[in-house]
């Protein structure tokens, strides 16, 4: 099976700009996570969806958003761009919902804003 | 507030000597506890996860860990490190209640020949 892919690997951006990140899970699991890594705060999660539905979402302002589609794909967009989203976004995907369920993760999208 | 700390930014260790990375939690009923692993360039391996039952848990690459409910701990080990272990290592914990994963900030590891 093929893993967690994520494009694109790199992009740089300006503030103000707006950014989409996407995500394609393992075939046939269903949940996908998103998570902010930074050197200085470690992986924040942003947020979780499950079959369409999102099922939490961290502390992250509303100009995070994500969504997922019928082959459980998933995007995630940014808008008006900050200094302080410069960060390794990744994503994580699991077959179910269930709590003990471990995550695979993709190597991420390295987002560079200035 | 649930949190997840990994008291040493990094940990530094002479091949085939025995390694820990320390993780202490913060949160309320019975937690899930995981550790993954980080390379260069790369997104985070699951090495093990403890559940329930034995304290000890064994996972992948030689690793194991050990959960103290006392101690709120879970720290993880290995008994004799390689220089390939050398990584990023994160301990990460569920809540017993509905949530997502929280992850502690992360702990460097280097293995020096």
């Amino acid at each position: 099976k093929a893993g967690v892919t994520q494009t694109p690997r790199y992009l740089i951006k300006t503030r103000g700009q707006q950014v989409t990140l996407s995500c394609s899970p393992i075939s046939g699991h269903r949940s996908v996570s998103w998570y902010q890594q930074t050197p200085g705060q470690g992986l924040q999660f942003l947020f979780e969806y499950f079959s369409e539905t999102q099922r939490n979402k961290g502390n992250f302002p509303g100009r995070f958003s994500g969504r997922q589609f019928s082959n459980s794909r998933s995007e995630m967009n940014v808008s008006t761009l900050e200094l302080g989203d410069s960060a390794l976004y990744l994503c994580a995907s699991k077959n179910t919902g269930a709590r003990d369920e471990k995550l695979f993760f993709g190597s991420g999208t390295q987002l560079s804003v200035l | 507030a649930q949190s997840v700390a990994q008291p040493e930014d990094q940990v530094n260790v002479a091949e085939g000597n025995p390694l820990t990375v320390k993780c202490t939690y913060s949160v309320s009923g019975n937690p899930y506890l995981f550790w993954y692993v980080q390379y260069p360039n790369r997104g985070l391996q699951f090495l093990l996860k403890y559940i329930t039952g034995d304290n000890l848990v064994k996972g992948s690459y030689g690793f194991e860990a050990e959960f103290n409910k006392s101690q709120t701990s879970f720290h993880l080990k290995k008994p004799s490190a390689l220089v390939s272990d050398s990584a990023l290592y994160f301990c990460a914990v569920r809540p017993g209640s509905q949530g997502n994963l929280i992850f502690g900030k992360g702990t460097k590891l280097s293995v020096k020949p």
